[in-house]
């Protein structure tokens, strides 16, 4: 499989603190991108970083990328309890395909 | 939500049947996926389009069969369903494939009973 990891698999934090969660990777890739999914909900895009990019910044949303490691960091600041969902990372190499990974559920505490 | 339909958003059905899931888009791109996604495993690729009767397996694509006749559908198919079939089953589309960003449909809930 190339699929990738998400890390850590669940996340609870205050309202106000800052989340941080990881992305690993298999194969080289063109970018990587992020994706939210409320519960019950589709996936909804949130950021993308080309492989020639090493951060990225949109919002609250910080995206860092090393392709040496194969892998991506996704910073959320200020986190709101409205950000309470599952991210997913999506690496897109060759192929037309994205693969995503396992997903890291995060809790924001009011 | 970018114009993603897919229908219907729930369905039981019993062991051996024929399933046929439809994704109905009204943005004109060019690539259509059909992901599942179970706990612990993430979403997992089924089958992709990326044009009219252009189809390609995805890593999951055992027991599932796909059709693009129009740009803006994309049907997915199982032919005889088994309970490992079991799944929440989504349709993305995007312009220009993974160089641009995914815009998913709300998902269908298959239960294989």
């Amino acid at each position: 499989s190339q699929q990738g990891e998400e890390d850590p698999q669940a996340l609870s934090i205050q309202e106000g603190e800052n989340a941080t969660m990881n992305c690993s990777y298999k194969t080289s890739i063109n970018n990587l991108q992020w994706y939210r999914q409320n519960s019950g909900r589709g996936l909804v895009h949130l950021i993308l970083i080309r492989s020639n990019e090493r951060e990225k910044h949109s919002g609250r949303l910080r995206v860092t990328l090393d392709t040496s490691k194969k892998s991506s960091s996704l910073l959320i600041t200020a986190s709101r309890a409205a950000d309470t969902a599952s991210y997913f990372c999506a690496s897109y190499g060759t192929g037309n395909q994205f693969y995503f990974g396992t997903g890291t559920s995060l809790t924001v505490i009011p | 939500d970018a114009g993603i339909t897919q229908s219907p958003r729930h369905k039981v059905t019993e062991t051996g049947t024929p399933v046929t899931l439809r994704c109905h888009q009204t943005e004109n791109h060019r690539y259509m996926y059909w992901y599942r996604q179970d706990p612990g495993h993430g979403l997992r690729l089924i089958h992709y389009s990326y044009g009219v009767k252009d189809t390609d397996k995805g890593e999951v694509s055992d027991g599932y069969s796909v059709s693009r006749s129009k740009t803006e559908d994309f049907l997915l198919t199982l032919e005889s369903a088994t309970s490992s079939q079991t799944s929440v089953y989504f349709c993305a589309i995007s312009e220009w494939g993974g160089n641009t960003e995914a815009f998913f449909g709300q998902g269908t809930r298959l239960t294989v009973v």
